[in-house]
């Protein structure tokens, strides 16, 4: 039931961009995207409401495939403060709310 | 506003002891949560509440109890603490089940 992300873990160059996966087995209807530092709480980055919909902040973007119950997270020209582990989230039944599995993406130098 | 708070921030306990994590936020939010991250793991929902006096359980629930008697404050009560429950612990609160969750900075509690 839980969303499954890949890639598990990714490593990057500072400059380099990266996509995020994030699928269900179950019908998706709004997704959202985290990030989580080491040692912190996740911090929300952005919210996907409509198939197919495709939303920006700063260099980090998403995309929504409701058909394919799919939504991509693309992280371009990556910084150093992009490092963290991001999570995709979305509401599973009528209350309840799940994460993903996660992704671990660190830029380097 | 403070948005979500949590204490304590640390905790050790020994097993078969019991004790509450407070959470506690001033956004008017009708949605709370909470959740256990273990080491290198995702989040696992343990119980919510989509309002005072309604509470739900999640993935992982045995062991735990809340109660939501205000809109504010959503306390989670380990019951007899055991090793396996030895993680951190995120209470986080919404608009809406589908608005952006506020996450509070956690409690990570080691039970011996």
């Amino acid at each position: 039931q839980q969303p499954v992300q890949s890639p598990q873990a990714v490593i990057l160059r500072e400059g380099e961009d990266a996509v995020i996966n994030c699928s269900s087995s179950k019908a998706l209807y709004s997704v959202h995207w985290y990030r989580q530092k080491h040692g912190e709480a996740p911090v929300f980055l952005m919210i996907l409401l409509k198939g197919g919909e495709q939303k920006g902040h700063e260099k980090i973007s998403a995309s929504f495939n409701e058909k394919k119950q799919q939504s991509s997270l693309y992280l371009t020209a990556s910084q150093l403060s992009y490092s963290g582990t991001y999570f995709c989230g979305t509401a599973a039944g009528t209350y309840k709310y799940i994460f993903g599995t996660g992704t671990r993406l660190k830029v380097l130098a | 506003n403070a948005g979500v708070t949590q204490t304590p921030k640390f905790q050790v306990l020994k097993t078969g002891q019991s004790m509450t994590l407070q959470c506690a936020q001033d956004m008017n939010h009708e949605y709370m949560s909470w959740y256990r991250q273990d080491p290198g793991m995702g989040l696992r929902l343990i119980h919510y509440s989509v309002g005072a006096g309604i509470t739900d359980q999640g993935e992982v629930p045995n062991g735990y109890n809340v109660s939501r008697s205000t809109t504010e404050d959503f306390p989670l009560r380990l019951l007899s603490a055991a090793p396996s429950q030895t993680s951190v612990y995120f209470c986080a609160s919404s608009y809406s089940l589908r608005g952006e969750q506020f996450f509070g900075p956690g409690t990570r509690l080691t039970v011996l």
